[in-house]
């Protein structure tokens, strides 16, 4: 059985320019959890999907926004981007409001110049 | 509201010693516990998660964890490390709010030497 996907691995950005990160959930699995880990610090909660419906949103400003699409694959765009969103923003998939164990994709570097 | 608490941000050890990585929660309600574990510039991989039953918990990697309810914890253990265990472990807790909720704690960084 595939894991969760992202895509893509690195991505690489300059200041002010809009960033657009994608996950694919384990098959099977209809939440989506996005979050962001910067250097040195933990993992801060952004954001999580259900079946196509935003169900939480954690403290980021509100830039940072995305979608879940029907297929439960999701999208995280970040707009203006700033030199402090360089961090490693990982995603996660369970098996919908039922699901207490989230399984976590190999995550997307961004770097922003 | 429910926290957790890893109690160590850095964990140095040498090579075939026992360690244990310590993790206190606070909740009101029933809680799911879980301990994660990430490889340099790799996601979260599951470790181990207690959601009833038998307090000891055995997980991958020969990793084990006891959940202690009247202390709130969760300790990780593994009676002898190995160098390819450094990583950063983060010790999470979910709890049901009409849709599961998961908190991470700030995580603990293994440094086995050889």
């Amino acid at each position: 059985e595939a894991g969760v996907t992202q895509s893509p691995t690195h991505l690489i950005k300059t200041r002010g320019q809009q960033a657009t990160l994608r996950c694919s959930p384990i098959s099977g699995h209809t939440s989506v959890y996005w979050y962001q880990q910067a250097l040195g610090l933990g993992l801060q909660f952004l954001l999580w999907y259900d079946e196509g419906e935003e169900r939480n949103r954690g403290n980021f400003p509100p830039r940072f926004s995305g979608r879940q699409f029907p297929n439960y694959s999701s999208e995280l765009n970040v707009n203006a981007l700033e030199l402090e969103d360089s961090a490693l923003y990982l995603c996660a998939s369970s098996a919908g409001l039922a699901g207490y164990t989230q399984y976590f994709g190999p995550g997307t570097r961004l770097t922003v110049l | 509201a429910q926290s957790v608490t890893q109690l160590d941000s850095q964990v140095p050890v040498f090579e075939e010693a026992p360690v244990e990585l310590r993790c206190n929660y606070s909740s009101s309600v029933s809680v799911y516990l879980f301990w994660y574990v990430q490889y340099p510039n790799q996601g979260l991989q599951l470790l181990l998660k207690y959601l009833s039953g038998s307090t000891l918990v055995k997980g991958i990697n020969g990793f084990e964890a006891e959940f202690n309810k009247s202390q709130t914890s969760f300790h990780l253990r593994k009676p002898s490390v190995h160098i390819s265990d450094t990583a950063e472990y983060f010790c999470a807790v979910s709890v049901n709010t009409g849709g599961f909720k998961t908190i991470f704690g700030a995580g603990t960084r293994l440094f086995v030497k050889a």
